[in-house]
């Protein structure tokens, strides 16, 4: 079955730029969505096609996807960006997800 | 604004089957440009898709799941159903449901509140 592997956890400094790896066999050739979720909330899709933002997430989210490796990179990082985050792509029909990088802010 | 609300069950007994209802108000589960689908996680833990149904009933599930899990659609009512049968404590979880567009690349845009689901043995 088809895997999706995240680094546990990321640190970054207030201002700084984070960067969350998503790696899977051959992921470029498929697309990434990235989602964030807080303590207690649901989900938040924040990614999608591996570099589109929907409406309302703030442009210093971005994404990117080549060879085996996605990327969430989140410039000018804040406090309210301390969350986990979770890549996801399509096998096919098949759902996966990453098994999701917690975000502290520090 | 799309809403979506997960009901069912807070308890269910191990070996038994759980059975859940998401509940879509805001807009019409009978789009073809939607897929539906349900999503769980483990307390503490991360996110594992279960399956998604299409508006004509049309499943996909996870292969890891799939001898267990049986989706539906009631465009009536404008909800889908999840089942899980033999369920055993890991299958303990929040269990979401949540909207996916039809087109390639795109991820749940909309999601429930999620509701929380224990096996008891």
């Amino acid at each position: 079955s088809y895997e999706l592997t995240q680094p546990p956890s990321v640190s970054v400094s207030p201002g700084q730029t984070a960067s969350i790896t998503c790696s899977g066999d051959n992921l470029g050739n498929k697309y990434a969505c990235w989602y964030q979720q807080k303590p207690g909330q649901s989900p938040v899709l924040v990614i999608y096609k591996d570099n589109k933002r929907p409406s309302g997430i703030p442009e210093r989210f971005s994404g990117s996807n080549s060879g085996n490796t996605a990327t969430l990179t989140i410039s000018g990082t804040q406090a309210m960006d301390e969350a986990d985050y979770y890549c996801q792509a399509w096998e096919g029909s098949t759902g996966v997800f990453g098994g999701g990088t917690k975000l502290t802010v520090l | 604004q799309l809403q979506l609300q997960e009901s069912g069950p807070g308890l269910v007994k191990s070996s038994e089957t759980l059975s859940l209802t998401c509940t879509v108000s805001g807009g019409s589960i009978s789009s073809s440009l939607y897929y539906w689908g349900w999503i769980r996680q483990p307390p503490g833990k991360g996110l594992e898709w279960i399956g998604n149904i299409y508006y004509s009933g049309t499943t996909y599930y996870n292969p890891s799941l799939k001898s267990r899990v049986t989706m539906s659609v009631d465009t009536s009512k404008n909800q889908f159903s999840l089942k899980l049968s033999s369920v055993t404590a890991a299958d303990t979880a929040l269990y979401y449901c949540a909207r996916r567009v039809t087109t390639s690349g795109m991820g749940f845009d909309y999601w429930g509140q999620g509701t929380l689901v224990n096996v008891s043995s």
